[in-house]
């Protein structure tokens, strides 16, 4: 299994235009994030999905939007790029909680480097 | 409402020495508690979790946390440090329904020879 891959692995763009990042799981999980990470701040929840056809805003999700048509995959997608949108993008994956299970784990990507000149 | 603070962005140790790196934890209710480990240029793998169960939890390469409700604290050990442990390490949280995540700004730890 190759888990949960993201492309592509860099982007540059300059402010204004747009683009797509792509996140593809092979577990079967119905719950899927995308995370942004910057210096001293960990990492921040922009949007995420408990199913197919189903997306809500995270902690940060203003100047971002997502999709997910298919179970496998969710798309991050900026419409006009920021300079404040220099990050490192993480998507995650992971199964639904059930059977009194509180939690399950989340599985990681290995991540986007942006930048937005 | 749930949040971490992770006490130190860096930590720096020898090889061989114990790692000891700081989470406290603020919930309103029981709290899942979790240590992440993000070697350079990687994705973030889970090292350990607490889930209610015991408050000592054993994870990967050697690593284990105590949950200490009294202190409100989840730190993150080692007994003896080796240079492949060089990483970020992230502490986080359960933060409501679908297994959603809270995370500290991270610690990154150093290892010296």
């Amino acid at each position: 299994n190759a888990g949960v891959t993201q492309t592509p692995k860099f982007r540059v763009l300059k402010t204004g235009q747009s683009m797509t990042l792509l996140c593809a799981q092979d577990m079967n999980h119905e719950y899927m994030y995308w995370y942004r990470q910057d210096p001293g701040m960990g990492l921040r929840l922009i949007h995420y999905s408990v199913g197919e056809g189903t997306t809500a805003k995270g902690e940060v999700p203003d100047g971002y939007n997502v999709s997910r048509l298919k179970k496998q995959n969710f798309l991050l997608g900026l419409e006009s790029a920021a300079p404040s949108q220099t990050s490192v993008y993480f998507c995650a994956s992971s199964y639904r909680a059930s059977g009194g299970a509180a939690y399950n784990e989340q599985f990681f990507g290995p991540g986007t480097r942006l930048t937005v000149l | 409402a749930q949040s971490v603070t992770q006490l130190d962005s860096h930590v720096s140790v020898s090889e061989g020495t114990p790692v000891l790196l700081r989470c406290n934890y603020s919930s309103s209710y029981s709290p899942s508690l979790f240590w992440y480990v993000q070697h350079p240029n990687k994705g973030l793998q889970l090292l350990l979790k607490y889930t209610s169960a015991a408050t000592l939890v054993k994870g990967i390469n050697g690593f284990e946390a105590e949950f200490k409700k009294s202190e409100t604290s989840f730190h993150l050990t080692k007994p003896s440090a080796h240079m492949s442990d060089a990483a970020e390490y992230f502490c986080a949280i359960h933060s409501g329904g679908y297994n959603k995540l809270i995370f500290g700004a991270g610690t990154r730890l150093a290892v010296h020879p």
